[in-house]
């Protein structure tokens, strides 16, 4: 079974570009999230999806950053403008709801951001 | 208040021997959920095992084992039998009830770096 796959794998653009990651989730799953790992602030979550529609975005670092979910099978994250300090790796996460059962969230083998 | 805490920065382990890994939780929920994830130099995050907060058992899957001891509110990783390709950072995360109140966000820890010598 495929799992969630994450485009690209890397990417470098120099500040004040506009980034686009994309994420395809395992199919089925209707909770889709994004999140990102830097040394500093390990891993944080910066926004999830219930069935396309967004449920929590209080992760989200600032107006630069959103992220939409068209249809099930897509998601992106945009950053415009991208800057230094969002050099990190992005990672996509997808899931069934929990209903307090044992759900893992499936991760995408993550996009490396080096903004220069 | 930081939910999910992982103290050892980094733990040195031979390889075929067993070692714990460490994580306690903060919840004032009844229901929760604890996961562990690893993630290798490769980068990407495999899910490990989980273990609920009702049920009876400990998790086992395969070598991984997950010593629960609720009152206390710790959910250490136990690995036994340890593999070169053990070495990683790994990642104690915690989800709350979705049905008292939570969500579907894990909150995770640090992680710690595990190597396994040869």
């Amino acid at each position: 079974d495929a799992g969630v796959i994450q485009s690209p794998r890397h990417e470098v653009t120099e500040m004040g570009q506009e980034v686009t990651l994309r994420c395809k989730p395992i199919s089925g799953h209707d909770y889709l999230f994004w999140y990102r790992q830097t040394m500093m602030r390990g891993l944080e979550l910066l926004i999830y999806f219930n069935n396309n529609v967004p449920i929590d975005d209080s992760g989200m670092p600032e107006d630069r950053f959103s992220a939409k979910m068209p249809n099930a099978s897509f998601s992106t994250l945009k950053i415009q403008p991208s800057e230094p300090r969002d050099s990190a790796v992005y990672f996509c996460a997808s899931s069934l709801g929990s209903g307090g059962r044992n759900q893992p969230q499936h991760f995408g083998d993550g996009t490396r951001l080096s903004i220069l | 208040a930081q939910k999910i805490t992982q103290t050892q920065p980094g733990m040195f382990v031979q390889e075929k021997e067993a070692v714990t890994l460490d994580c306690t939780y903060d919840t004032s929920d009844p229901s929760y959920g604890l996961f562990w994830y690893k993630q290798p130099s490769s980068g990407e995050m495999i899910f490990l095992i989980y273990q609920g907060s009702y049920d009876q058992q400990n998790a086992t899957e395969g070598r991984y084992s997950l010593n629960f001891q609720k009152a206390r509110k710790s959910a250490n990783l136990v690995i036994s039998a340890s593999q070169l390709g053990d070495s990683a950072m790994y990642f104690c995360a915690m989800r709350e009830d979705v049905t008292q109140g939570g969500s579907e966000k894990l909150v995770f820890g640090k992680g710690m770096k595990l190597t396994v010598n040869p």
